[in-house]
């Protein structure tokens, strides 16, 4: 596609609900990223996908969170048993190569309620 | 690790001055850095990189950036700022460290939230 697309836009779920957020990299760009912006906090790193290296899972902040990406192509962030403290939005990122670029999409926003 | 360091949460400058949003980096070897930009409600925007060659980066929307291997500095700057450059912006570094999988992801500051009054 032109961008990264990220669904849904915006998420609203109880507290101990599990959520997927999905997206949709750049046609052919070999690395995926989630990052995670709270409120006064920047960007959080949370997990990197490189072509069919095993991802960099270092930034996940705890089991609960977990991510895979398809056929080299499409992620998914799942988040389970949701507390408040993982409201927060939810970027992704795809780059063309190693090291390159980053084109980020629109973000999920996710509340926990 | 690798790091970088934003230390003003908001610059405020009057539209027509320019302007300077500042980062300072701590890294292991050769900095690979980068600049973004946030629009309200909007996804991250690539403004700039350094990877090495000349220290003075120049990027999108008049954007510039000096890169300072003694100062570990890296700060954007703006001859002219416009009530349209407000927006946060985010300095970042390339982690190089190797966590038995892929590697060179981007790490993040706490991002500058950049005011330019008319």
């Amino acid at each position: 596609g032109a961008g990264v697309s990220q669904s849904p836009s915006n998420k609203v779920t109880e507290k101990g609900k599990d959520v997927e957020l999905r997206c949709d990299p750049i046609s052919g760009h070999t690395a995926l990223y989630w990052y995670r912006q709270s409120l006064g906090q920047g960007l959080e790193f949370l997990i990197y996908f490189q072509g069919n290296s095993a991802p960099d899972k270092s930034g996940l902040p705890s089991d609960r969170f977990s991510a895979e990406r398809t056929g080299g192509s499409v992620s998914t962030l799942t988040i389970q048993r949701t507390q408040q403290e993982d409201s927060a939005v939810y970027l992704c990122a795809s780059s063309q190569r190693q090291g390159g670029g980053y084109t980020f999409g629109s973000g999920t926003r996710l509340t926990v309620v | 690790a690798q790091s970088v360091a934003q230390p003003e949460d908001q610059v405020n400058v009057a539209e027509g001055n320019p302007l300077t949003v500042k980062c300072t980096y701590s890294v292991s070897g050769n900095p690979y850095l980068f600049w973004y930009v946030q629009y309200p409600n909007r996804g991250l925007q690539f403004l700039l990189k350094y990877i090495t060659g000349d220290n003075l980066v120049k990027g999108s929307y008049g954007f510039e950036a000096e890169f300072n291997k003694s100062q570990t500095s890296f700060h954007l700057k703006k001859p002219s700022a416009l009530v349209s450059d407000s927006a946060l912006y985010f300095c970042a570094v390339r982690d190089r460290m190797n966590y038995g999988g892929a590697t060179n992801k981007l790490i993040f500051g706490t991002g500058t939230l950049l005011a330019v009054q008319p």
